[in-house]
């Protein structure tokens, strides 16, 4: 069965520092990954996806992620992040054979002034 | 831009109460999703829905839940009779082509309160 591990549960970073959050997933072959972040009291709103061709895909509001095969990860970053980052980050995976996205459990981040 | 709506916002029932939460999707999307997320806790898939039926559905989705499209826009999740477990935020999602190809369009969600 597909899974999604996110590791963090917390990160704690400064205004301006940079900001790489780790998504590691298990399925056999390639899956549709994506990046969804949560503010509090909203609902998700996708950053970027990857479906097939270059590895890394930029997405909204500055953030970037890497498609890692070898590895079995889709880690998110962002090179300088803003207070209003601070969100909840969810990595999901989808694949051909079923209709539904598979959540991690999520990252929540915290900026520091 | 086009975006997936749900009302109400928040809902707070008694136990054993029946429940229909109410969500419009993009107007061009032909595939209809409701996901749930306990509070602290992941975002969990419940049901899919295409071409007037099921096309999928968790363990989740027992036979106390039920979707329906009844009109051209609607899409609803009925809980026929509530219990305390199921106080969540249910989010409703859109899409254009199956997932795998498509992305998933979230609403900002309901939350549910079963008291």
């Amino acid at each position: 069965a597909q899974s999604v591990t996110q590791p963090d549960i917390h990160i704690t970073v400064s205004e301006g520092a940079s900001l790489e959050l780790r998504c590691n997933y298990s399925y056999g072959a390639t899956p549709y990954l994506f990046w969804y972040v949560q503010s509090p009291g909203q609902g998700l709103q996708l950053l970027l996806k990857y479906f097939s061709g270059d590895t890394l895909v930029q997405g909204i509001k500055g953030f970037e992620a890497e498609f890692k095969r070898s590895q079995s990860s889709f880690n998110l970053r962002k090179p300088s992040v803003h207070w209003s980052d601070a969100a909840e980050y969810f990595c999901a995976v989808g694949v051909d054979s079923s209709y539904k996205l598979i959540f991690g459990s999520g990252t929540r981040l915290l900026v520091r002034p | 831009e086009p975006e997936v709506t749900q009302t109400p916002s928040h809902q707070v029932t008694q136990m054993g109460q029946e429940v229909i939460l109410r969500c419009v999707p993009i107007s061009n999307h032909l595939y209809f999703y409701w996901y749930r997320q306990i509070l602290g806790q992941k975002v969990e898939f419940l049901v899919s829905f295409y071409n007037n039926e099921i096309s999928e559905k968790s363990e989740i989705f027992d036979d106390q839940f039920s979707v329906e499209r009844p009109d051209g826009s609607n899409f609803t999740l009925k809980i026929r009779s509530t219990k305390l477990e199921d106080s969540a935020m249910y989010f409703c999602a859109s899409s254009e082509t199956p997932n795998g190809v498509g992305e998933q369009y979230f609403g900002p969600g309901t939350r549910l309160t079963v008291t």
